[in-house]
């Protein structure tokens, strides 16, 4: 079946980055982009980005525009969000998600099981 | 940016009544929209997209409604799985935006 698994927890300083990877199975993954999406305690779920698998191309939130980079690796079917400068804000369950096209804005189905990261001194 | 505003925030509702959530848009999103449900350390769960067709799997008793600004998730007939959180969701502009959540709980 359709599958996004997410790597585990992460707790790391404020002024560090961090990378989550989402690897996918069960479908041809050049076929549809991978987008990210946080929910922060109290918070609603949020757009980060995406990635066409495809090409590479992405398309960034303006509000992360200068703090996230989203890869992949074809040859791993797996994506990668990688945010840096991180503060207690970011402090987050960060999931990936399949869209339903390479490129279009779409809904998501299915999404990863998530990956806490949790910035504190 | 598209605001999305849920309501009611939480829906005290017992098993077997219908629940009726609403989603309102901040300009047209035609029919736009996606509804998630949500369960507490769970990834969301598509059940609705384009407003009014069902995800694979999802049981008839979810159906969506609306168009333009206004858009409505209803559960025919609670079941004790339901009792969650649900998220409206728009596609029609970047940044992809999502609704506050409206909260169905056991009455």
């Amino acid at each position: 079946q359709v599958q996004l698994v997410q790597s585990g927890a992460e707790v790391k300083k404020p002024g560090a980055s961090v990378k989550v990877s989402c690897k996918a199975s069960g479908y041809t993954f050049t076929n549809y982009a991978v987008h990210w999406v946080r929910q922060a305690p109290g918070q609603r779920l949020e757009c980060m980005g995406w990635i066409n698998p495809g090409n590479g191309n992405t398309k960034y939130s303006q509000k992360f525009q200068d703090r996230v980079i989203i890869t992949r690796d074809t040859s791993a079917s797996t994506a990668y969000m990688e945010l840096s400068s991180l503060a207690s804000e970011d402090t987050a369950v960060y999931y990936c998600a399949r869209a339903q096209a390479p490129e279009s804005s779409s809904w998501f189905d299915p999404w990863g099981q998530g990956t806490l990261v949790t910035v504190s001194s | 940016e598209i605001e999305l505003t849920q309501s009611p925030a939480t829906l005290s509702l017992s098993p077997g009544e219908r629940a009726t959530l609403s989603c309102r848009a901040s300009q047209s999103i035609y029919t736009y929209v996606a509804w998630y449900q949500q369960k507490p350390g769970q990834a969301p769960r598509l059940l609705i997209y384009d407003a009014s067709n069902r995800a694979t799997g999802i049981p008839a008793r979810f159906s969506g409604s609306g168009s333009g600004t206004d858009f409505t998730l209803t559960i025919s007939s609670l079941e004790p799985e339901d009792f969650a959180v649900y998220y409206c969701q728009q596609r029609n502009k970047w940044p992809l935006t999502f609704g506050g959540g409206t909260k169905v709980a056991i009455k």
